[in-house]
């Protein structure tokens, strides 16, 4: 069974803090992406990687960096969190069009 | 970059057949086109994908017209449990999503 686990289901950070969310792949995918998702907003695409040690700005990559140093493993890393950085973040990892998303890390930041 | 353009939401009752349309007027040749579903506090699913005509599998049907400006997801026979968030997305070398039709499928 494929997977693509994310390193926690909920995240409570206080404001300013450096946080890491990581998502592992099972299925040695080229592409990996991190998402947020807000209500009414749908998913927006923050980062993604084709490759390791690549990666490619999404729509709204400003606050955060990504790694990818291994191909199971994309760190999505939020530098300075602040607190409209609270949302549903969503990891996926692909090898052509379809993709295989993670349960999602709710993270909020206080 | 293909952006997608679909209804907001739709409704629809038990047992009928719901179509769903996204428009994508600057595809590029090498792109496919995607459809998923989400449910709520769960990731996006992948359902069908095509490039041209038409696909089917278990869940669904995808339409593609020869001008590949548009696409439409066909589920026949809904269910309750078909009431969700569908998402139509235009796949090169990224994935975007958009907001999504929500469907309710009601009684």
């Amino acid at each position: 069974d494929v997977k693509v686990t994310q390193s926690s289901r909920y995240l409570v950070k206080r404001t300013g803090e450096k946080v890491f969310l990581e998502c592992v792949q099972d299925m040695d995918h080229e592409n990996m992406f991190w998402y947020r998702q807000d209500p009414g907003l749908g998913l927006r695409l923050i980062y993604f990687s084709y490759d390791v040690k690549m990666k490619e700005k999404g729509d709204i990559p400003e606050g955060y960096s990504v790694s990818r140093e291994k191909k199971e493993r994309f760190s999505l890393i939020l530098e300075s969190a602040s607190t409209n950085q609270t949302s549903m973040y969503l990891c996926a990892s692909s090898s052509g069009a379809e993709a295989f998303f993670g349960q999602g890390t709710r993270l909020t930041v206080v | 970059l293909a952006k997608t353009t679909q209804p907001i939401s739709m409704d629809s009752y038990e047992g009928q057949e719901v179509n769903i349309t996204c428009s994508h007027n600057n595809i590029a040749t090498n792109d496919y086109i995607t459809w998923y579903q989400q449910f709520p506090s769960q990731g996006p699913r992948f359902i069908i994908q095509g490039y041209k005509t038409k696909v089917t599998n278990e869940v669904a049907s995808l339409f593609i017209p020869a001008d590949r400006k548009s696409s439409t997801l066909s589920l026949p026979r809904v269910s309750l449990s078909d009431t969700a968030v569908y998402y139509c997305l235009v796949v090169g070398n990224d994935m975007r999503f958009g907001a999504g039709t929500r469907l309710t499928v009601k009684p």
